[in-house]
């Protein structure tokens, strides 16, 4: 079964740096771009940046350039998103998805981010 | 302000026929295939369809896609109480090197 499971939700204070994960299994990781997509609460999908785990090769939005950076491992089929320093307005839910089935799909489960003081 | 324009929210009751509209340009829309995705209450999105109108196994005929110009359409017929969801289009943008997300539309069923 084609399946990507991220960490689990993590409750951070601003300023403070964190790394969540992606991992792949039940295709060829390296083979398919890995997307990373926000969701602030109670709102829309937001398209953060691809990686293409074969080669790491990376595109952000013009939105998240500098405000996140995406990175593969493609040895333990996992993709990174990770923030150096949080603020509040990083609260959200955020999801990884690949392109095994079609244009994201499937999608990973979600990781809930939460930055309070 | 997502680049795509989608209305925040539509509702019909069970059995009629609904349609989402999505709203882009001609870097986006105008030249690239659309996909719509699903989003259920508490969970992740899921593809509904691809490539303009092409619909994963997963979703039954009642849901269809089409586009005209640098807009497109997602049509739900004999809607169901379990079609109650966030609808949301997205397509490449050639212009921006990216992805692009609409809004979202939250489809309420009378």
């Amino acid at each position: 079964e084609v399946q990507l499971v991220q960490s689990g939700a993590e409750v951070k204070k601003p300023g403070e740096s964190l790394k969540i994960s992606c991992k792949g299994s039940g295709y060829s990781f390296a083979s398919y771009w890995i997307a990373w997509v926000r969701q602030m609460p109670g709102k829309g999908l937001e398209w953060m940046g691809i990686i293409y785990p074969g080669d790491s090769d990376t595109k952000y939005s013009p939105s998240f350039q500098g405000q996140v950076t995406i990175s593969a491992d493609k040895s333990i089929s996992a993709a990174y998103l990770q923030w150096s320093s949080l603020k509040a307005s990083d609260t959200a839910m955020y999801y990884c998805a690949t392109n095994v089935f079609g244009p994201f799909d499937p999608w990973g489960q979600g990781t809930l981010v939460t930055v309070s003081s | 302000q997502s680049v795509l324009t989608q209305p925040p929210s539509a509702s019909g009751t069970p059995g009629q026929r609904v349609t989402i509209s999505c709203s882009g340009s001609s870097s986006n829309i105008g030249s690239n295939t659309v996909n719509w995705y699903q989003q259920l209450p508490g969970t992740a999105p899921k593809l509904l369809i691809s490539s303009t109108n092409q619909r994963p196994s997963g979703f039954p005929d009642r849901f269809s896609g089409s586009k005209s110009g640098t807009s497109a359409s997602l049509a739900i017929s004999g809607l169901q109480s379990e079609d109650e969801a966030d609808y949301y289009c997205v397509a490449w943008d050639d212009s921006l090197n990216g992805w692009v997300f609409g809004g979202g539309t939250k489809l309420t069923v009378l």
